[in-house]
């Protein structure tokens, strides 16, 4: 059962434009969301995060949006630059559990073109 | 200051082999997750160890994974009778592990395993 959904494999975008990468969730218990990004050969980053108290986490060029009724968050990178371009997870939590652990998406590779 | 550190980088092992995989979590961080990522899949969580707390194995595949923190610093994933489908990149994250916040995870660059 795969809680946490990114339902597109890739995404390309030229250099300057946005970049919109989606991710649901179906467990209504998760509450707190992430985003990490990964280059080849290296572990994942984190890049940003939100809380479900909120809908909109900002953090220079990378914003987050949270729709809970949905169940679906989304990443924004404006402008999108070619060392944008990586794989980027989704995560999410149950701040209640205690335990950190996160459950991952299966990634979107974002390629941007200069 | 040094991040996580995994070792092996890469290991190629034959069917039926035994392996081992090592993770040095980031000084102080007393929380140690294992992850692994198979191609084309997202990151599936394998086992959680929180200070001297019993291990969070519900991610464990089979019988043939297991995984050891001795001293509650360096961990060891060890998987035995290794299969084909185990072929993956094997993270390891470390964080505070303080259950009050929201916590970052710091990871390891992974040990990529290939069973042939």
């Amino acid at each position: 059962d795969q809680q946490v959904k990114q339902n597109s494999p890739s995404l390309s975008v030229q250099e300057g434009r946005i970049s919109i990468l989606n991710c649901d969730y179906t467990n209504s218990m998760f509450d707190y969301f992430l985003w990490y990004k990964k280059y080849p050969a290296e572990g994942p980053t984190f890049l940003i995060s939100i809380s479900s108290i909120k809908d909109k986490n900002e953090d220079g060029r990378f914003t987050v949006f949270l729709n809970k009724s949905a169940k679906h968050l989304s990443l924004h990178i404006v402008p999108s630059q070619p060392g944008d371009s990586a794989v980027y997870f989704c995560a999410a939590t149950k701040s209640s559990s205690n335990t950190g652990k996160l459950i991952f998406g299966q990634g979107t590779t974002l390629q941007v073109k200069p | 200051g040094a991040g996580v550190s995994q070792s092996p980088s890469n290991k190629v092992t034959e069917k039926g082999k035994d392996v081992e995989l090592r993770c040095d979590p980031i000084s102080g961080h007393t929380a140690l997750y294992w992850y692994r990522q198979s191609l084309g899949q997202g990151l599936e969580f394998l086992i959680y160890f929180q200070g001297n707390s019993a291990p969070d194995k519900s991610g464990l595949p089979s019988d043939r994974f297991s995984a050891e923190r001795t001293g509650g610093s360096v961990s060891t994933l060890t998987i035995q009778r290794t299969q084909q489908e185990d072929s993956a990149v094997y993270l390891c994250a470390s964080s505070l592990g303080d259950p009050r916040v929201n916590e970052k995870l710091f990871f390891g660059s992974g040990t990529q395993l290939s069973v042939l």
